[in-house]
């Protein structure tokens, strides 16, 4: 099956730092989601993105599916950002998702 | 419009029970996925079900089974449970193949 790595695996930033997150993929995916995990274990969507760039206010998203990968920015970190970030591709028929390992993200006051 | 919901919350069995986790899916989709996270890792595809129907299946042994309803909720069933059955049980919901929108999850400890 497909491998999805994601890189680093935990991060540390203090407050007001930018910082980016990467996800790379080992084959054609139908789709690539980003998730943030907060510390209670709720999945929430950030960004639906088989290509291009988007934005949403301080998080911005890059899929480069040509080259298999894919990149979050996140600008002035606040520590409400704090939790574990994944990336997560479809492949094939259907939407069943195959996770990174997901970056540990700490955000210092 | 009410989100993904999932009870219990939090779950504690002994090895060799059997588990039962329940999920309510988003107003208006028709397809609930599983997944299974153990601590420190990804969520891994469990199965999914549209319309009544299993879909698709991840890597998990038959002791795993689901159901879901003409009102499109759902249930995990887990027999004879295992120490590494331990884990964040998450449902998602979605409209056919669209985004899918993450519950709160479950936690079950096997002692």
């Amino acid at each position: 099956g497909i491998q999805v790595e994601q890189s680093p695996p935990d991060l540390i930033l203090q407050e007001g730092a930018n910082s980016t997150l990467r996800c790379n993929f080992s084959d054609s995916v139908n789709n690539l989601q980003w998730f943030h995990q907060n510390p209670w274990g709720q999945l929430i969507n950030l960004f639906y993105i088989p290509s291009g760039t988007k934005q949403n206010g301080r998080l911005s998203a890059t899929t480069v599916a040509t080259e298999r990968y894919s990149l979050l920015y996140i600008s002035s970190s606040q520590t409400t950002d704090s939790g574990v970030y994944f990336c997560a591709v479809e492949e094939g028929a259907g939407n069943m998702l195959t996770f990174g390992g997901g970056t540990r993200l700490m955000v210092k006051p | 419009e009410t989100g993904v919901t999932q009870s219990p919350t939090h779950l504690i069995k002994t090895r060799g029970q059997q588990v039962t986790l329940r999920c309510s899916s988003q107003s208006g989709h028709n397809t609930v996925s599983w997944y299974q996270q153990a601590l420190g890792q990804g969520p891994q595809f469990i199965f999914q079900y549209y319309r009544e129907e299993e879909n698709g299946r991840g890597n998990f042994p038959p002791r795993f089974s689901g159901l879901q309803f003409p009102n499109y909720s759902s249930e995990l069933n887990v027999n004879a449970l295992e120490l590494d059955d331990s884990a964040l049980y998450l449902c998602a919901s979605s409209r056919g193949v669209e985004t899918q929108y993450f519950g709160p999850g479950t936690r079950l400890l096997v002692l």
